[in-house]
């Protein structure tokens, strides 16, 4: 079955750059049509996609936030990883990872439990 | 950016009756190309990642139970639970998966 679980530093100090771990089971970021993506949620508040990796290393980002966002893929150890540059208090979010629906659409059928992510000094 | 405004913002409803979500898009998220609604309905409950109930605006997704149902096209929709149980106390939220920015709705809180 499919599983993915985060992993990252929990507290982050303002202007430090997040570095979070996608693990995955289940399926190949090899195979046509995968896709694993980030999205994020403050406390409180609602979804915010961020990224998304395809199997072919197509990566889309949110436009907002595409300039401190870098999404990669380790094939090999089934991980992607996602940095974020110039972290901000506003930025205190639980951060997930999600596999795409295979060769479908982007919309998300499993998730990550989640990781929080507190930005402060 | 394509917005998601969904309504209400929470919502209480008795053990049994139906409850109604509606979600709507400020573009249509239709695809002429393949007649098909880009749109997503998840749950979320406390301390939980959201769960896919919905997609292509009305396809139920395997293990879910049919008390939910999704329905609409272009840039509206409603997400329906006709018969409401204790579990299915959550935030909901729709998802455009049209085009980037993936956007999702505020999200509903649905009480007993």
């Amino acid at each position: 079955q499919i599983t993915l679980k985060e992993s990252g530093p929990t507290l982050v100090k303002p202007t430090q750059t997040l570095t979070l771990t996608c693990t995955f089971s289940g399926f190949s970021l090899s195979t046509s049509g995968v896709g694993v993506g980030w999205i994020r949620q403050p406390p409180g508040e609602a979804l915010e996609w961020l990224a998304l990796i395809f199997w072919s290393d197509e990566r889309r980002y949110s436009p907002s936030l595409n300039s401190r966002l870098t999404i990669t893929k380790d094939t090999s150890k089934n991980q992607v990883v996602l940095t974020m540059t110039n972290m901000d208090p506003v930025d205190t979010a639980t951060y997930y990872c999600a596999h795409r629906r295979t060769a479908v659409a982007d919309f998300f059928d499993y998730w990550g439990q989640g990781t929080l992510v507190t930005v402060s000094s | 950016d394509i917005g998601m405004t969904q309504s209400p913002d929470s919502l209480a409803v008795s053990l049994g009756e139906r409850a109604t979500i509606n979600c709507k898009s400020s573009q249509s998220v239709l695809n002429s190309s393949n007649n098909k609604n880009y749109l997503a309905w998840y749950q979320q409950k406390p301390g939980q990642p959201p769960k896919l109930l919905i997609y292509w605006a009305s396809t139920r997704e395997s293990g879910v139970p049919d008390r939910f149902s999704g329905s609409g096209s272009g840039t509206d929709f409603t997400l329906s639970i006709s018969s409401l149980q204790a579990e299915d106390v959550a935030v909901y939220y729709c998802q455009q998966h049209y085009s980037t920015p993936y956007t999702f709705g505020q999200g509903t809180k649905l009480e007993i």
